[in-house]
């Protein structure tokens, strides 16, 4: 069973681009959970979502970003029109449908780097 | 509103003596309690798992302990090997699911060889 897979691993783009950042969790995983990890501080959660479905996204930023977890393929995190602030690591995480909450499986990350 | 706190920032040790690592958070309303390894350029690997029932785990040189009432866990690293320098980060999962894990900021461990 492959793990959490992310891609792409490093990602630069210019200010002003739009950056799409694709996971695809383990599989007979139905949730997905973003994060965002900025030079020098801890993870910070960004978006949950189930298939379909964004469950809590409390620690979006209110623009810009987006995610989107479709019926099929992978999940998606969106940034349009890039600023420096967004180079960040940006992992993805998926745990499996469960009544209760789950261990976190995380995928290996995506570095994203803004000129 | 949970806060999970790590310390030391940075530590460095010389290899072979052992050590250990804290992590503090301030509610123990949690499910479980994970500490995470990351290393420059890669993602997060989880070390251990530790169940709010359960008091310690242990994997290889590797024990972890939660003690819930009063909000601490402690990784401890037996024989340190330089193989060891990286990140551990603690990170809580909450009892509500529709709640998110918090994570510490990290102890940025180097071992000396």
């Amino acid at each position: 069973n492959a793990g959490v897979m992310q891609n792409p691993r490093h990602l630069v783009r210019r200010r002003g681009q739009e950056a799409r950042l694709r996971c695809s969790p383990m599989k007979g995983h139905s949730h997905v959970y973003w994060y965002r990890q900025l030079p020098e501080e801890g993870l910070k959660f960004m978006v949950y979502l189930q298939k379909e479905n964004i469950i809590d996204e409390s620690g979006m930023p209110k623009e810009r970003f987006s995610a989107e977890f479709p019926k099929e393929g992978p999940s998606i995190l969106r940034i349009q029109q890039v600023v420096r602030g967004d180079s960040a690591a940006y992992f993805c995480a998926s745990s499996p449908p469960s009544l209760l909450t789950d261990t976190q499986y995380f995928g290996p990350g995506t570095r994203l780097t803004v000129l | 509103k949970q806060e999970v706190t790590q310390i030391p920032a940075a530590l460095s040790v010389p290899e072979g003596e052992n050590l250990v690592l804290n992590c503090s958070f301030t509610d123990s309303a949690i499910y479980n309690l994970q500490w995470f390894r990351q290393d420059p350029g890669k993602g997060l690997t989880s070390l251990l798992l530790i169940q709010s029932s359960q008091r310690e785990q242990t994997s290889g040189r590797l024990n972890a302990s939660l003690d819930k009432s009063s909000g601490r866990s402690t990784l401890y690293i037996a024989a340190s090997q330089p193989g060891d320098s990286a990140t551990y980060l603690c990170a809580v999962s909450p009892m509500n699911r529709d709640d998110k894990i918090i994570f510490g900021k990290g102890t940025r461990l180097h071992i000396l060889p």
